[in-house]
C-alpha cells in the first residue's frame, strides 16, 4: 500500500532561519512528488513537483526539495523563512499510469514562524 | 486560462438537512475532475473522481454523493447531513499530472 508520512506535525522556527520540513513515501515505483501549501482558510497551493530528473526542485517563494530514491523521501527547504510562511504544508504523491489521478496526502506539517 | 470555482464559501447546516455543494471548471474541456475533504486538523482523502460527464466513482463511502451534469461542473450532495460531514472540501482537475484546487467550501453541520 502506498502512504506518505510527515513525521513532524508541526514545527516552529524562527524568521530568517533555514527550514526543513520532511516528507518520506512508501511504495515500490517512484511516484510524482508534491508539496502543497495551505493558508489560514484557503484552498491549497502547488509549490512546487517532481516527476524525473535533477532531484533537487525550485519552487515558488524560494521553496525547494530534493528528491532521494534511496531513502524515499522528499524534504522540502528554504534558506530563510519569512513570518509569512507560517502555513500547512502537505506533501503528496501520485503514480505513474494510475487512471484515477489519485493524490495521496499526508497529514501535514504546521510551520509556525516566530518573528 | 483556466479557472476553477467553488460555491459556495461557507456554509452551516443543521444535523439531517441537505446539502450541495459545487465546482465549476472554465477553460479546459474534458478534464478530469476530483472532490477532496479535509476534516477539521487533519489531510485531505479524495471522495470522488470523474473522467466524464455523467460518470462518477466513489473512492471514500462518507454518505455522499457526486455527478457530472455537465462536462465543467462537478457536484457534491447529500440528502442528510450528519456531523462528521463538517470540514474543509476541496474540487480540483487535473490535466496530465498537474493538479489545479479550487478554493474550497468551508462546511460547519451542527
Amino acid at each position: 500500500a502506498q502512504s506518505v508520512t510527515q513525521p513532524d506535525a508541526r514545527v516552529t522556527v524562527s524568521e530568517g532561519a533555514s527550514l526543513q520540513l520532511r516528507c518520506k513515501y512508501s511504495s515500490s515505483v517512484t511516484p510524482y512528488l508534491f508539496w502543497y501549501v495551505q493558508y489560514p482558510r484557503q484552498g491549497l497551493q502547488l509549490l512546487l513537483k517532481y516527476y524525473s530528473g535533477d532531484p533537487v526542485v525550485q519552487g515558488v517563494n524560494g521553496f525547494e526539495a530534493e528528491f532521494s530514491k534511496s531513502n524515499s523521501s522528499f524534504h522540502l527547504r528554504k534558506a530563510s523563512v519569512h513570518w509569512s510562511d507560517s502555513a500547512v504544508y502537505f506533501c503528496a504523491v501520485s503514480y505513474r499510469g494510475s487512471a484515477l489521478g489519485r493524490l495521496h496526502f499526508g497529514a501535514g506539517t504546521q510551520l509556525i514562524v516566530i518573528p | 486560462a483556466q479557472t476553477i470555482h467553488q460555491w459556495p464559501v461557507a456554509e452551516i447546516k443543521a444535523v439531517g438537512s441537505p446539502l450541495s455543494l459545487g465546482c465549476t471548471i472554465k477553460g479546459k474541456s474534458s478534464p478530469n475532475l476530483y472532490w477532496y475533504w479535509q476534516a477539521t486538523g487533519g489531510t485531505l482523502q479524495q471522495l470522488f473522481y470523474s473522467i466524464t460527464v455523467g460518470q462518477v466513482e466513489s473512492v471514500v463511502q462518507l454518505n455522499l454523493s457526486a455527478s457530472r451534469p455537465k462536462d465543467d461542473q462537478f457536484i457534491l450532495s447529500t440528502e442528510k447531513l450528519l456531523l462528521s460531514h463538517s470540514g474543509f472540501y476541496l474540487c480540483a482537475w487535473t490535466t496530465n499530472s498537474d493538479y489545479t484546487f479550487g478554493s474550497g467550501t468551508r462546511l460547519l453541520v451542527i
